[in-house]
Formats: C-alpha cells, sequence, structure tokens
C-alpha cells in the first residue's frame, strides 16, 4: 500500500530564505507526482505536476524534483515571500484505486516579513 | 478549479440525519474522486468512478455512498449522519489520460454534524 511523508510537519523562515520542503513514498511504481498548496479554509490549487518519466518541473519561484528510484519529491521555493504562507501537499498517482492521488499530510510554511 | 462545482459550500447537519453532496463538472471527463480532509490528516479518498455508471470504494468509504449515472455528475451521499463524518468534502477530475492526467479540485463543501 502506497504511503505518502512529507517533513517536516511545519516551517517558519525569514522572508528572502530559499527553502525546500520533502516528501517521500513507499511504492516507486508511480504514473507521476503533484505539488499541491493550500491556503487556510481555502481548496487545493495545482503547483507542479511531474511524469514519472521526468526528474523536475519549475515555474516560477518553484522547482519540483522527483526521484523515483528512492521514493523522494523536494519541492524548493526560492526567494520565499510572506504571501508563500501556505500549507504544501504533497502526492502521488499510482495504479492504486482508480490512479487516485495518495496524499501526505502536508508541510505548513509561514514565511515573516 | 477545472469546471468543477460542488455544493452547497457548507452545511450543518443533526446526528442521524442524511443529506447529499453535489458534484458537477463540465469537461466531459471519466475519473471522478471524492475525498474527505480532517485537520492535519491529509486528505483520504472516499469513492471514486471512472466512468458514468461505474463507481468503487476508496479508503475510507464507511457511511457513504456514491452513483454516476452521467459524466457530469457525481454526487455523495450521507445516509445517517454521525459526528465523525465532520470534515470538509473534495470532488477532483482528472484531466486527460489516466496515467499522465492532472487532478483538479472543486473548492470545497464544510460539513458540521452536530
Amino acid at each position: 500500500k502506497q504511503e505518502v511523508t512529507q517533513i517536516p510537519a511545519a516551517l517558519s523562515v525569514p522572508e528572502g530564505e530559499n527553502l525546500v520542503l520533502n516528501c517521500s513514498f513507499t511504492d516507486s511504481a508511480i504514473y507521476n507526482l503533484q505539488w499541491f498548496r493550500q491556503d487556510p479554509g481555502k481548496g487545493l490549487t495545482s503547483l507542479l505536476l511531474i511524469q514519472s518519466s521526468q526528474r523536475e518541473q519549475t515555474s516560477g519561484r518553484l522547482n519540483a524534483s522527483l526521484d523515483k528510484s528512492s521514493g523522494r519529491s523536494t519541492l524548493y521555493i526560492a526567494a520565499s515571500q510572506p504571501g508563500d504562507s501556505a500549507t504544501y501537499l504533497c502526492a502521488v498517482r499510482s495504479n492504486q484505486a482508480g490512479t487516485a492521488l495518495i496524499f501526505g499530510k502536508g508541510t505548513t510554511l509561514s514565511v515573516s516579513s | 478549479n477545472a469546471g468543477v462545482t460542488q455544493t452547497p459550500k457548507f452545511r450543518i447537519l443533526k446526528i442521524g440525519q442524511s443529506m447529499t453532496l453535489q458534484c458537477t463538472q463540465d469537461m466531459n471527463h471519466n475519473y471522478m474522486y471524492w475525498y474527505r480532509q480532517d485537520p492535519g490528516m491529509g486528505l483520504k479518498l472516499i469513492y471514486y468512478s471512472v466512468g458514468a455508471g461505474i463507481t468503487d470504494k476508496g479508503e475510507v468509504p464507511n457511511g457513504y455512498n456514491v452513483s454516476r449515472s452521467t459524466t457530469e455528475d457525481f454526487p455523495l451521499r450521507l445516509e445517517l449522519a454521525a459526528p465523525s463524518q465532520t470534515s470538509v468534502y473534495f470532488c477532483a477530475i482528472l484531466t486527460s489520460g489516466s496515467n499522465t492526467g492532472e487532478l483538479f479540485f472543486g473548492e470545497g463543501s464544510r460539513l458540521t454534524v452536530l
């Protein structure tokens, strides 16, 4: 059974710092991996999608990497801003459960000005 | 939200009452999902559907039922509401291919059972 773990559960950084969020998964037979952002009381916004054949994806100040063989992904945020404060969720898709996403519990990021 | 509409946005139920959470998509996608999110617990899959007339259980299906009579609609029904079903419910669709597609979520339905 696929399990997804995100470490740390919470992170506080000063504005301008570069940071890395970690995601690990137990079964490397995945189709793809998605990173989401969730603001308090809101829905999920898709940030990046990495297919199993890819090593990384970039969008603006965000860069996500995937090492399928070791079961790890990282989300790198450059030059963090207070507006980046949110919970970041990692999820993987495989051939389980109608190819549904299996989620980690998230990392709550707080960026202070 | 990629054309995924959830209603209602908020609802308070009494124990034992029934209700249906609606999810509608306007993009003719086959794969649809219902998740629930509890504080600090990530999202857990309740039910999913790979096309009209086809549904299956996810990780936490007890206390819920679904139907998929059309491609557009995937309602989630709570028959006898319990306090443990207090949660935020999200409907999602899978775009493009079943292996390479991306999941997009509705804005959620916040349910409180008292």
